[in-house]
């Protein structure tokens, strides 16, 4: 089992739609939590960072994590156009010495 | 956050020859990082670039295959050598913040190797 998983897509929803983006992980160790939107041709861009488990919005975007499940998720509400991107998830421990540990990224297809 | 230049944004190289990725951040940052990132695959850390000192390297990659300068706090060079198809992927700069596990990244140089 790889330590994080994540569907690659695409994803596809009309504009205006609720988007949940999902990764699971294997690694009970990790207790940092990044959601990354990568758009064409362009570095990833930090969206959301939570520690440990629970709730954090940030505008349209919500990150959620579930530590028992191992299962973390981004909301994106009332979705635009230009949310169209990759969007990765990363994880790591609390170790400083441990690696980010990236999911391989969804791509999402906003359609106006 | 960091605002970083890396050049080339792209090139294509033949095989056998060398590139060079800078990185040029706007303020002064310890650590910075390489990643390789492939078509269908996750972010990949190359090596970690100390100021200093000699770079860190990941599992699977090497000195001298990925030599790295970090000749100050504000800039970074690394260089794929004796390239090959393989060798084909983005190539990102990044920087940490201190005490953080976020990342700050630019915007890659998009690497294709003949």
């Amino acid at each position: 089992q790889k330590e994080v998983e994540q569907d690659p897509g695409p994803l596809s929803v009309p504009e205006g739609a609720i988007v949940s983006l999902n990764c699971t992980y294997s690694n009970s160790a990790f207790q940092y939590f990044m959601w990354y939107r990568q758009y064409s041709r362009k570095g990833p861009e930090l969206l959301m960072y939570t520690y440990s488990s629970g709730n954090k919005e940030d505008g349209r975007f919500t990150a959620q994590v579930d530590k028992s499940s191992k299962y973390i998720s981004l909301f994106i509400r009332d979705s635009q156009p230009s949310d169209s991107a990759t969007y990765l998830c990363a994880m790591s421990a609390m170790n400083r010495d441990d690696k980010i540990i990236f999911g391989k990224g969804t791509r999402l297809h906003i359609l106006p | 956050s960091a605002v970083i230049s890396q050049k080339p944004s792209r090139d294509i190289c033949q095989r056998g020859t060398s590139l060079t990725i800078q990185c040029q951040v706007d303020s002064q940052v310890t650590m910075m990082f390489w990643y390789r990132q492939q078509p269908g695959q996750s972010l990949t850390l190359i090596a970690t670039a100390n100021q200093g000192s000699e770079a860190t390297y990941e599992s699977g990659f090497v000195i001298d295959k990925f030599p790295i300068s970090r000749p100050n706090l504000t800039f970074s060079t690394l260089t794929v050598s004796n390239m090959s198809p393989e060798d084909s992927s983005i190539y990102l700069c990044s920087v940490g913040v201190t005490g953080s596990e976020k990342l700050f990244f630019g915007s890659g140089t998009q690497l294709s190797v003949l």
